[in-house]
């Protein structure tokens, strides 16, 4: 069984860093794309970033570009975001998920971990 | 950035009604669509991709259809456990881009 699980959350100055984790079981970790999903309170999904099954690509919403950065250590079998220079906009669930696996490429995601809460706030 | 854009925002319906969720995107993106199903204070779950083709263990009552800039989710005899928001996604141009949303109420 796929299983995905965040950690790392918690409450943050503005200005502040923070690294979500996640650990993933149950499937070969290092042949899929992972993927970061933050969700704000009261609001609808925003996709946060993309990292490749061997790291050497990655991928970020503008927003975020130079503050957040995803990574991955597939001996751990684990996903990581990087987030500094944190603001209040920033406050959200954040979910990893897999990305689905085809030949070239990746799919939506098909598994989802429960989310972690990153409140920034002073 | 390609926009998308769901109607309605929230429907109310039934259970046993059908009902059809409209995506659409600001620009083509052939079938690169996703959907997805959220209930409160859950993580999303991934129903459909590529437009029309269910996801693993996603039951037939759910179907999608559509491709460039117009797509539909339709959801066959309601059933209270479908009670949701539901969310598009396209994923075929960075940034990827979720619709706003359709909650689907009693």
């Amino acid at each position: 069984e796929v299983q995905l699980a965040e950690s790392g959350g918690g409450l943050v100055q503005p200005g502040g860093s923070l690294r979500l984790s996640c650990a993933a079981s149950g499937f070969s970790f290092y042949n899929y794309w992972m993927t970061w999903v933050r969700q704000a309170p009261g609001k609808g999904l925003e996709w946060v970033a993309n990292i490749k099954e061997d790291g050497n690509e990655k991928y970020y919403m503008d927003s975020v570009k130079g503050r957040f950065t995803i990574s991955r250590d597939n001996a751990k079998n684990s996903v990581y975001l990087q987030v500094n220079s944190l603001r209040a906009e920033d406050t959200a669930v954040y979910y990893c998920a897999r990305l689905g696996r085809k030949d070239y490429g990746w799919l939506p995601p098909d598994s989802w971990g429960r989310g972690v809460l990153l409140t920034v706030s002073s | 950035d390609i926009q998308m854009t769901q109607s309605p925002s929230s429907l109310s319906a039934s259970v046993g009604d059908r009902v059809t969720i409209t995506c659409r995107a600001s620009q083509g993106i052939s079938s690169y669509l996703a959907w997805f199903q959220q209930k409160p204070g859950e993580a999303p779950k991934s129903l459909i991709y590529g437009a029309s083709t269910l996801q693993s263990g996603v039951p037939s009552k759910f179907s999608g259809s559509g491709s460039g800039t117009e797509f539909t989710l339709t959801i066959s005899g309601l059933q209270p456990e479908d009670f949701a928001t539901y969310y598009c996604q396209q994923y075929i141009y960075y940034p990827l881009t979720f619709g706003g949303g359709t909650k689907v109420e009693i």
